[in-house]
């Protein structure tokens, strides 16, 4: 089991704004990182820290924490955003690393 | 730019020691600000972390709960790159293996760490 919990499932109109979220109690510690995997392709870095996007990421992608929530909003989703995404951080001893669940955008 | 090159069978007999190998290109394994992950997925089971070394005036590894029995990460300085060893082998071990780096800093009263570069994969299949 993952000590971070995602919604395995999200969907969302072309256009429109998402939110995926990612629960834990580490999180009140660590802020979240985030990222994208689309079918048969390694994962990539979208959110990372309190609101950073790496080189390359489209500013439709933000990140925001609250408690024990962090989120990755997607501002006017597109087609090519449909992927699995997946929070990341450490666990509640601070050493371990922890993936959530994933979830699976599908953009309508 | 930093890149990671995956190396390894694709095919392990229950039992056997799986071995993959990340070469580095562009950063140091003996880094004093990043550290070297293994994390592998399979459909049943997501991202799974499986474990990470890394330098720090010395060198550290640390191993998810779930493999720690099995699983050794080493360094190999000479040839800037890291490997995984995982022992004893089942068709559970199926899934795909990535090496990713893992870079972290502090923002106020938060820590934050982030995989900012990924090999591309390894499929491994236990099978006999």
């Amino acid at each position: 089991s993952s000590e971070l919990t995602q919604d395995p499932a999200v969907s969302v109109a072309l256009g429109q704004t998402v939110r995926i979220t990612c629960q834990g109690d580490s999180l009140r510690s660590y802020y979240a990182s985030w990222y994208q995997q689309k079918p048969g392709q390694a994962p990539v870095l979208v959110i990372y820290g309190k609101n950073n996007r790496p080189s390359g990421i489209p500013d439709r992608f933000s990140g925001s924490s609250s408690g024990n929530t962090a989120s990755l909003t997607i501002t006017g989703a597109q087609a090519e955003d449909e992927a699995d995404y997946y929070c990341n951080s450490r666990d509640s001893s601070g050493n371990l690393v922890v993936f959530g669940g994933g979830t699976k955008l599908t953009v309508l | 730019q930093v890149q990671l090159q995956q190396s390894g069978p694709g095919l392990v007999k229950p039992s056997q020691t799986l071995s993959l190998t990340c070469a580095i290109s562009g950063d140091s394994v003996s880094s004093n600000s990043a550290a070297w992950n293994w994390i592998r997925q399979s459909p049943s089971r997501g991202l799974e972390w499986l474990g990470r070394t890394y330098y720090r005036s010395k060198w550290y590894n640390d191993y998810a709960v779930s493999v720690k029995s099995r699983i050794t990460i080493n360094p190999d300085t000479s040839k800037n790159q890291f490997s995984l060893q995982l022992n004893s082998v089942t068709p559970e071990d199926t899934a795909v293996y990535y090496c990713a780096r893992d870079e972290g800093a502090v923002a106020g009263l938060y820590y934050y760490y982030y995989m900012d570069v990924w090999g591309k994969g390894t499929t491994v299949t236990v099978s006999s």
